[in-house]
């Protein structure tokens, strides 16, 4: 199947430092890239969704200024979470799908900790 | 409005017996899928497998299938013949415009 990749798997940061998480699709293309956070023993909440080239579309209650969302390439979008709070730890999921498919192919997960 | 509804936050099944996960959508639209997904405690999301709203027989793949009652908008999970490595969240989604998911239930299975 189609592998997705996440790095870093899991972050440390100081309260106020951003953190950049990035998703890439190994082996297909991916025009459209989903951003999930997921709390402990709750389900996982759609972000945003970004297409190649264009900006993030984010759900509503999502702080675009702070969650900012690049999708630069058809294999890599970033996730940076700006001026990080221990609020923003999260556990940070990214899916990829590609144009011919409506199935998304889900990355490891990032664990973020906000100290 | 809830799309996707699982009523079971958790489950316990005796090893190698067999346990149903239930799920149910609401949606108006006539094209969705269906799909469910299995989360270690490691995080991964693992697909386990996909009905799409035209299909006409239940999914199966290995010892999951899919109990697809259209009329009733089920999609329950059946898992035959529990194994310790089963126990995990258990994930129902749909896919509309965009994935839609459920509250998650979390299955235990008892040596």
């Amino acid at each position: 199947g189609a592998v997705v990749s996440q790095h870093p798997s899991w972050v440390i940061c100081k309260s106020g430092t951003s953190v950049k998480i990035e998703c890439r699709s190994l082996d297909f293309q991916a025009t459209t890239m989903f951003w999930y956070r997921q709390f402990p023993k709750q389900s996982l909440m759609l972000m945003a969704t970004s297409n190649e080239g264009s900006k993030a579309t984010y759900e509503q209650g999502v702080e675009k200024d702070k969650f900012l969302i690049n999708h630069a390439s058809l294999t890599l979008s970033t996730l940076t979470v700006t001026s990080a709070h221990p609020e923003d730890s999260s556990f940070y999921i990214c899916s990829a799908r590609a144009s011919s498919s409506y199935e998304q192919y889900f990355g490891p997960g990032t664990r973020l900790t906000v100290t | 409005a809830q799309k996707i509804t699982q009523t079971q936050p958790g489950m316990f099944v005796q090893e190698k017996e067999a346990v149903t996960l239930d799920c149910t959508y609401d949606t108006s639209d006539q094209s969705y899928g269906l799909f469910w997904y299995k989360q270690p405690s490691s995080g991964e999301m693992i697909f386990l497998i996909y009905q799409g709203s035209y299909d006409e027989q239940n999914a199966t793949e290995g010892r999951y299938s899919l109990n697809f009652q259209k009329a009733r908008k089920s999609a329950n999970l059946v898992i035959s013949a529990s194994q310790l490595g089963d126990s995990a969240m258990y994930f129902c989604a749909m896919i509309l415009n965009k994935f839609y998911f459920g509250s998650g239930t979390k299955l235990n299975v008892k040596p």
